[in-house]
């Protein structure tokens, strides 16, 4: 398997610009996962998904940070207009779902993440 | 509120020395615990993980991690590490139930061994 796939690998773009990150989950997996890097705040959960719905949104900054999962093959995070203060690494993650079978969360999978720098 | 910590910022060890990485955790009722490691340039890679049994945990690498409930700690250790073992390492933890898949991530710990 080709792992998680992230693209753009790099993007720079200007205040008030939308970006649009994308993210290609490990196929069969269940949960999808988009982090945060900064050096001020670490790793920060945004949002996660289940079986393409969103389940947790509460790390998602502020309504210009958007997330979709229109199926079980791709997703994006949209910010729309963009600032500065939002430049960081942005990873993705997919993970199987074992808590029914009883055997314990399943490891996440990382892509190889977006550097953004919004000038 | 659930939340991991790690107590270094940075540690620098010569090649041959040993490794311990704290990490204590602050959840109610069921855990479940990681370490990660970013090289440079890299995505994260899962080196162990804990959420029930023996709580002396093997990863890849000659990484081990203990998990001491008493202590609400999770300690990363390595006997002797190698100049690959260069990165930054990071503790963290999920709580099952309704919250299963929220990892909590500590800050970090960059990790720089000296040839």
């Amino acid at each position: 398997d080709a792992g998680v796939i992230q693209s753009p690998r790099h993007e720079v773009t200007e205040m008030g610009q939308e970006v649009t990150l994308r993210c290609k989950p490990i196929s069969g997996h269940d949960y999808l996962f988009w982090y945060r890097q900064t050096m001020m705040r670490g790793l920060e959960l945004l949002i996660y998904f289940n079986n393409n719905v969103p389940i947790d949104d509460s790390g998602m900054p502020e309504d210009r940070f958007s997330a979709k999962m229109p199926n079980a093959s791709f997703s994006t995070l949209k910010i729309q207009p963009s600032e500065p203060r939002d430049s960081a690494v942005y990873f993705c993650a997919s993970s199987l779902d074992y808590v029914r079978q009883a055997r314990g969360p399943d490891t996440q999978y990382f892509g190889p993440g977006t550097r953004l720098t919004v000038l | 509120a659930q939340s991991v910590s790690q107590h270094n910022h940075h540690v620098i060890l010569s090649e041959a020395a040993s490794l311990e990485l704290g990490c204590n955790y602050s959840y109610g009722g069921t855990v479940n615990l990681f370490w990660y490691v970013q090289y440079p340039g890299q995505h994260l890679q899962l080196l162990l993980k804990y959420f029930s049994g023996d709580p002396l945990v093997k990863g890849i690498k000659g990484f081990e991690a203990e998990f001491i409930k008493s202590k609400f700690s999770f300690n990363l250790r390595k006997p002797s590490v190698q100049w690959s073992d260069t990165a930054e390492y990071f503790c963290a933890g999920s709580a099952g139930g309704t919250s299963y898949g929220k990892l909590t991530f500590g800050q970090g710990t960059i990790l720089t061994v000296h040839p």
